[in-house]
């Protein structure tokens, strides 16, 4: 079974502080991991993902297996990153085919 | 490409009722998702589908039911509606080809009263 979990159901940080969006999952084989991200009224779109290791708005994501993590960092928090983030994992499920699970999100509320 | 579209936007039913939530894609994905969104419960997996023909159960199936038979389209039935799917509703769809990127839909908004 897969599942992903994000500790946090809210975190609140002050415009310029480090933000730190926690991930943990559990998989038996070679996960794929994304951040979603949800701003207000809108849909969800990829922020990220693990393979490509890129930055997306100044937002990065280093998948640890060893600690089965994939914590979102940014190093300083700016009002526009207010928004709703979900973690999620993409693995093989028993037949054959590709499953898709989220986690529960994190809201991120960045104060001014 | 229009990519994922949802139609209604927004509904009110009354208990008892029973209705379609639509959705389509044109990109070619082959596989398609149902989520709902309720307030600080995340997203949670309806149904899915791998294909055209092809749908599986996700985590809260009960009281639902789709069909998949064009690669385009993916209706989300409600068979005698409850207060308790009030909620958000979300669809996606990915592919290999993506590397299983999902695209959402702008979502369905569905009070039951």
């Amino acid at each position: 079974a897969q599942r992903v979990t994000q500790p946090e159901k809210l975190l609140s940080v002050f415009k310029g502080a480090p933000v730190e969006l926690k991930c943990n999952y559990s998989y038996s084989g070679s996960p794929e991991l994304f951040w979603y991200v949800q701003y207000s009224r809108q849909r969800l779109q990829l922020l990220l993902r693990h393979i490509s290791r890129e930055s997306i708005k100044g937002f990065t994501a280093d998948l640890n297996k060893g600690e089965t993590s994939f914590h979102l960092k940014k190093p300083f928090a700016q009002e526009e990153d207010s928004a709703m983030y979900y973690c999620a994992l993409s693995g093989r499920n028993s037949g054959g085919y590709q499953k898709v699970t989220f986690g529960i999100g994190t809201k991120l509320q960045v104060i001014p | 490409n229009a990519g994922v579209t949802q139609t209604p936007k927004f509904r009110i039913l009354k208990i008892g009722q029973s209705m379609t939530l639509q959705c389509a894609q044109d990109m070619n994905h082959n596989y398609m998702y149902w989520y709902r969104q309720d307030p600080g419960m995340g997203l949670k997996l309806i149904y899915y589908s791998v294909g055209a023909g092809i749908t599986d159960k996700g985590e809260v199936p009960n009281g639902y039911n789709v069909s998949r038979s064009t690669t385009e389209d993916f209706p989300l039935r409600l068979e005698l509606a409850a207060p308790s799917q009030t909620s958000v509703y979300f669809c996606a769809s990915s592919s290999s080809q993506t590397g299983y990127e999902q695209y959402f839909g702008p979502g369905t908004r569905l009070t039951v009263t």
